[in-house]
């Protein structure tokens, strides 16, 4: 199957400071990629949807302006965690969908542990 | 009610043990059935992907889909302890691709 990249696989930072996460496609196009954020034992919870070239469609709930999403290119999603508090520790995971693929061709990243102390 | 519901467990089996695993759900459109399997503080990886009813097999495993009672199973045959992990189910809607993921169950098989 095909490889998302995802880094930092772990962050630990101090509150108030902001995070960057970033997904890559090593070997295809995405044009659509996904960020979930999944917390112990729970499933995986839709933040946002991010479209190469334009802006993120965000769920219902989540701050945009607190979690910030580019799409610059057809291999690489980045989230920043601005400002973030311990509340954002979680485990983010990217995911990506291949040009013109169906839900078969949709492929996760390794996730990112963020603790926030 | 959830629109995927999926019990958590933990389901504990012996090593070659016939596993089955199922989520049932609300939504009448789900056209796409998916099955991942996520292993601790990892992506998760996919497993199977079936199209409206039916079944697929693909070596020890098999999905199961029953959209006249919205149900779906994973069948693991001869579990192995390396199959010890978080199986999430996902279904999505014909024309959207946005998954919705039952919680998981975690499976452990112990030798």
């Amino acid at each position: 199957g095909a490889v998302v990249s995802q880094h930092p696989s772990r962050v630990i930072c101090k509150s108030g400071t902001s995070v960057k996460i970033e997904c890559r496609s090593l070997d295809f196009q995405a044009t659509t990629m996904f960020w979930y954020r999944q917390f112990p034992k729970q499933s995986l919870m839709l933040m946002a949807t991010s479209n190469e070239g334009s802006k993120a469609t965000y769920e219902q709930g989540v701050e945009k302006d607190k979690f910030l999403i580019n799409h610059a290119s057809l291999t690489l999603s980045t989230l920043t965690v601005t400002s973030a508090h311990p509340e954002d520790s979680s485990f983010y995971i990217c995911s990506a969908r291949a040009q013109g693929g169906p839900n078969e061709k949709l492929f996760f990243g390794s996730g990112t542990q963020l603790s926030v102390l | 009610q959830k629109e995927v519901e999926q019990d958590p467990g933990p389901l504990s089996v012996p090593e070659g043990a016939i596993v089955s695993l199922n989520c049932t759900y609300s939504n009448s459109a789900f056209q796409y059935f998916m099955w991942y399997r996520q292993y601790s503080r990892k992506g998760p990886e996919l497993l199977m992907y079936t199209y409206s009813s039916g079944n697929k097999e693909d070596g020890r495993f098999t999905a199961q889909v029953d959209k006249s009672s919205k149900y779906i199973s994973l069948f693991i045959r001869d579990s192995q302890p390396s199959d010890s992990a978080t199986y999430l189910c996902a279904m999505s809607e014909g024309g959207s691709y946005i998954p919705t993921f039952g919680r998981g169950t975690s499976l452990i098989v112990h030798p």
